[in-house]
C-alpha cells in the first residue's frame, strides 16, 4: 500500500520567518496535491503538481515536486497568522484514490 | 458555480443504527469519492464512483456502501454502527477526465456515534 509520510507533524513558527514541510512517498506517482484544512472545516486545494520538478507559488507558499526522489515540500515564507491551519499532501494512485499524509499543524505566532 | 455540498453537516446516533449521508458533486463533475477522517487514522479512502460505477474500493467493512446516481448525486450507508464509526466524512467530486485529477471537497458530515 502506498505510503505517505508528513513531517513535521507540529510546526510553531513565529511571523515573519520561512520553514518548509515535507512530504515523502512510497511509490512512483507523478501527481501530488497540497490541501489546507482550517480547524473544523473541509480541505482547501492549494496546489497541484503533476510532474517532476512542478513548482507552483501562491503568496508566501510555494510548493516543489522531486518525483526521483519521492519528496514535496511546501515552502512557508515570511510566516503570518493567517497561515495557521493544518497541511496535508495527498498522492493520487490513479482512478481517484488519494493517499493523504498524516498533515501537518501549522501555528504562527505573533 | 456551486461547491460540493454534503446533508446533513451534523448527526448523532447510537450503536447499532444505520445512517445515510448524501453528497452532491459540482455540476458536470461526475466522479464522487468519499472519505473518513478520524484524529487516529487520519483521511481514509472510502470508496470512488464514476458514472453509477463503483470504480474503486477502500479497506473497510462491508457494513460501509455508497452508490451515485444517474445525476451524479451520491449517498453512502452505514449499517450497525459503531463508537469507532465517530467521524467527518468527507465527499470530493472531480470532473474525472484529464490530466489533474483534482479532488474538491465538500464541508463534511460530522457522525457521531453514542
Amino acid at each position: 500500500e502506498l505510503k505517505v509520510e508528513q513531517n513535521p507533524l507540529f510546526l510553531s513558527m513565529q511571523e515573519g520567518k520561512n520553514y518548509t514541510i515535507y512530504c515523502n512517498y512510497s511509490t512512483t506517482s507523478d501527481r501530488l496535491y497540497w490541501y489546507r484544512q482550517d480547524p473544523g472545516k473541509s480541505l482547501e486545494s492549494l496546489f497541484v503538481l503533476l510532474s517532476n520538478g512542478a513548482v507552483k507559488q501562491e503568496g508566501r507558499l510555494m510548493a516543489s515536486l522531486d518525483t526521483k526522489a519521492r519528496l514535496s515540500t511546501l515552502h512557508i515564507t515570511a510566516a503570518v497568522h493567517d497561515l495557521s491551519a493544518t497541511y496535508f499532501c495527498a498522492v493520487d494512485n490513479t482512478g481517484n484514490q488519494f493517499y493523504f499524509g498524516t498533515g501537518t499543524s501549522l501555528t504562527v505566532i505573533p | 458555480k456551486a461547491g460540493v455540498t454534503q446533508t446533513p453537516r451534523y448527526l448523532i446516533k447510537t450503536r447499532g443504527q444505520q445512517v445515510t449521508l448524501s453528497c452532491s458533486p459540482i455540476s458536470g463533475h461526475r466522479s464522487v469519492s468519499w472519505y473518513q477522517q478520524t484524529p487516529g487514522q487520519g483521511l481514509q479512502f472510502l470508496f470512488e464512483y464514476f458514472s453509477e460505477t463503483q470504480r474503486n474500493k477502500g479497506n473497510f467493512p462491508g457494513r460501509f456502501s455508497g452508490r451515485q446516481f444517474s445525476n451524479s448525486r451520491s449517498e453512502m450507508n452505514v449499517s450497525t454502527l459503531e463508537l469507532g464509526d465517530s467521524a467527518l466524512y468527507l465527499c470530493a467530486s472531480s470532473s474525472g477526465w484529464g490530466a489533474t485529477g483534482e479532488l474538491f471537497f465538500g464541508e463534511g458530515s460530522r457522525l457521531t456515534v453514542l
